[in-house]
């Protein structure tokens, strides 16, 4: 299995609601990302785990809430977004440390009404 | 701050054309340099470079580094339709925990 799944592909939400992203990897890899892309822009960083633990936070809105179960589940958890919060959120993953490509997911659309 | 700056933007080329590619970068702690293909989703990986001077190739694609003048370019020769995508050029820092991407190249590839 050398694929990141990513669930669901399209969502669609509104300002109040709470809905997860999720993340599935079963390639070994004990670092995974979450990255932000919107229309026409690279995409960006926004949070890192390695051996499950939080290693980096982009400085992204508490609205945004990652959580790493396992090795192989990463999950961002989304509550009171932002319309401008509307974009491809795209997981990826890879062995820790340099030198090491990166898997990435198919991505999530998100929109936010 | 890091910084990842790619050129041309954009590239409107017909088929059997052969595109050069830039991507120039301010990086601190760099360690190596990715190129990622984009079509509809996810980027899919196509070289990762570290040492300067020496070439990758898969197919009709070429990548190479140089670490001197901070910049990388991407070749492809031969071009067809199907190379159409945008192009992402990302700078690795030491740590390999974050990735910086340049803004990307459209590449479109006309029959």
């Amino acid at each position: 299995d050398t694929e990141v799944t990513q669930t669901p592909k399209h969502l669609v939400m509104g300002m109040t609601n709470k809905k997860s992203l999720k993340c599935e990897q079963h390639m070994g890899h004990r670092a995974m990302y979450w990255y932000k892309q919107k229309a026409k822009k690279p995409p960006e960083l926004m949070f890192v785990y390695s051996y499950e633990k939080l290693s980096i936070n982009e400085s992204v809105p508490s609205r945004f809430s990652p959580e790493c179960p396992n090795s192989s589940l990463l999950n961002l958890h989304l509550h009171a977004l932002q319309p401008e919060d509307s974009a491809l959120y795209l997981c990826a993953s890879s062995r820790p440390g340099w030198g090491r490509g990166y898997t990435f997911g198919s991505g999530t659309r998100l929109t936010v009404v | 701050e890091d910084k990842v700056v790619q050129s041309p933007l954009s590239l409107v080329v017909h088929e059997g054309d052969t595109v050069t590619l830039n991507c120039s970068y301010e990086v601190t702690n760099f360690r190596s340099l990715l190129w990622y293909k984009q079509e509809k989703k996810a980027p899919t990986f196509l070289f990762m470079l570290t040492s300067s001077g020496i070439e990758k190739k898969s197919g009709r694609l070429s990548s190479i580094l140089d670490k001197k003048e901070l910049f990388s370019i991407l070749n492809i020769t031969a071009t067809q339709t199907g190379d159409s995508a945008i192009y992402l050029c990302a700078a690795q820092e030491t740590s390999g925990s974050r990735l910086t991407f340049g803004e990307g190249t459209q590449l479109t590839v006309n029959p």
